[in-house]
């Protein structure tokens, strides 16, 4: 069964540190790992996507990283702006190729 | 463009009553998703349209609910009859040649 496992739940840290999220996945043949991040209120927004180990992408303070089993969201010197909730979903080769399995996320507080 | 339109944003009803959720995806996005997301469970998959067709519905809890997608610019999410634990916020993504999918505001749904 296809599956994806977020932690930590959540994490606070104080702006300025910085630290990684981390998505474990289980896929029968993995097409793309998504991230997306999701204000209170507000539907999830797309960060990135990651289709082989061993790539990387960036945007500002974020950067996503994939393994074989894994993917690691680092969030560089966080601001209180970087502050919400950080889904990590994956999409399979079989089967109904649009669908999303996406975890429970990781709530993310950064203090001034 | 716009973004993904959701309407209503808020919905409270009383058990028993029919609930009717409406979505606008992205204009040239051939393919549309409906989404449910619980504390409990997180974000799930509901069903799953392409060109306008029903691919995937097996997300669809019971027969109480039904979706329709009569054209490319408009979808509609049906609970009929409505129960409490239906309570949920309901999220339209749509998702065009690539593999991103674009989520809506949401539409938050109480049933007392």
């Amino acid at each position: 069964e296809d599956q994806v496992t977020q932690s930590p739940e959540a994490l606070r840290l104080q702006e300025g540190e910085s630290s990684s999220l981390n998505c474990s996945y289980t896929v029968s043949g993995l097409r793309g790992l998504f991230w997306y991040r999701q204000d209170p209120g507000k539907g999830p927004e797309f960060l990135f996507t990651l289709y082989s180990a061993g790539e990387e992408k960036e945007k500002e303070r974020l950067k996503a990283t994939l393994t074989k089993k894994e993917s690691f969201l680092h969030i560089t010197a966080p601001k209180p702006e970087d502050s919400a909730t950080y889904l990590c979903a994956v999409q399979a080769h079989s089967g109904n190729t649009g669908k999303l399995i996406f975890g429970q996320g990781t709530t993310l507080q950064v203090k001034p | 463009d716009a973004g993904v339109i959701q309407s209503p944003r808020h919905e409270v009803t009383e058990m028993g009553q029919e609930v009717t959720l409406r979505c606008k995806p992205i204009s040239g996005h051939n393919s549309l998703f409906w989404y449910r997301q619980t504390m409990m469970r997180g974000l799930e998959l509901l069903i799953y349209f392409n060109n306008n067709v029903p691919i995937d519905d097996s997300g669809m809890p019971e027969d109480r609910f039904s979706a329709k997608m009569p054209n490319a610019s408009f979808s509609t999410l049906k609970i009929q009859p409505s129960e409490p634990r239906d309570s949920a916020v309901y999220f339209c993504a749509s998702q065009g040649h690539g593999e991103t999918q674009y989520f809506g505001p949401g539409t938050r749904l109480l049933v007392l």
